[in-house]
């Protein structure tokens, strides 16, 4: 059964840094990896889609990465801003199987 | 388009009462899912539906809970009887139908309603 992780559960920065946000899963069998973004009350939206045979996607200051052999992700946010500040999930795809979700890394940008 | 639409928004009920949560999903979408998110266990999936046919069920946690889907613009999860440990926030999502885009990668982006947050006293 694939089981996503995600660390750290939680994450403070200032305003401006550069982090970095981890997703390990156990099943490297995947079709897919996304990166989504929650913010509170709100649901998810969908950030940035890792295909199997990519190693990474950009979408402005937001940067995935994928190594499926060793069951792993980051998601690279430059120049950190307050706005950043939400709930970052990762999710998996294997064969016919619908997402499976890690339980996310709650981050905070201090201005 | 407005996205996918839940509601309501807040409920708050009493032990053994019914709910029922709405979802009306993306014109177009081929698949609909439900999702249930809590702090201890995060986003799980309870069910899904492709066409308006359940595929999926085995997440669903008991028999208290139900889903039907009609039509393809309308889906319902009942709860009943309610109970305190159901108190989360539900979640419905839909997707277009999984194929392939230009390039060739496959295309499941799922787009998630605003969530209702159920509170079971």
């Amino acid at each position: 059964k694939q089981e996503v992780t995600q660390i750290p559960a939680a994450l403070s920065v200032p305003e401006g840094e550069n982090l970095v946000l981890n997703c390990s899963f156990t099943d490297s069998a995947i079709y897919n990896l996304q990166w989504f973004r929650q913010d509170p009350g709100k649901g998810l939206t969908s950030l940035l889609l890792i295909q199997s045979s990519q190693r990474e996607q950009t979408s402005g200051r937001l940067n995935a990465s994928l190594d499926k052999s060793s069951g792993r992700s980051t998601l690279y946010i430059a120049a950190s801003q307050p706005g950043d500040s939400a709930t970052y999930l990762c999710a998996v795809r294997a064969g016919n199987t619908p997402l499976v979700f890690g339980k996310g890394t709650r981050l905070s940008v201090i201005a | 388009d407005a996205g996918v639409i839940q509601s309501p928004r807040h409920e708050v009920t009493e032990m053994g009462q019914e709910v029922t949560l709405r979802c009306k999903p993306i014109s177009g979408h081929d698949y609909l899912f439900w999702y249930r998110q809590t702090m201890m266990r995060g986003l799980e999936l309870l069910i899904y539906f492709n066409n308006n046919v359940p595929i999926d069920d085995s997440g669903m946690p008991e028999d208290r809970f139900s889903a039907k889907m009609p039509n393809a613009s309308f889906s319902t999860l009942k709860i009943q009887p309610s109970e305190p440990r159901d108190s989360a926030v539900y979640f419905c999502a839909s997707s277009p139908r999984v194929g392939r885009d230009l390039r060739g990668s496959r295309t499941d982006t799922q787009y998630f309603g605003p969530g209702t947050r159920l509170t079971v006293l």
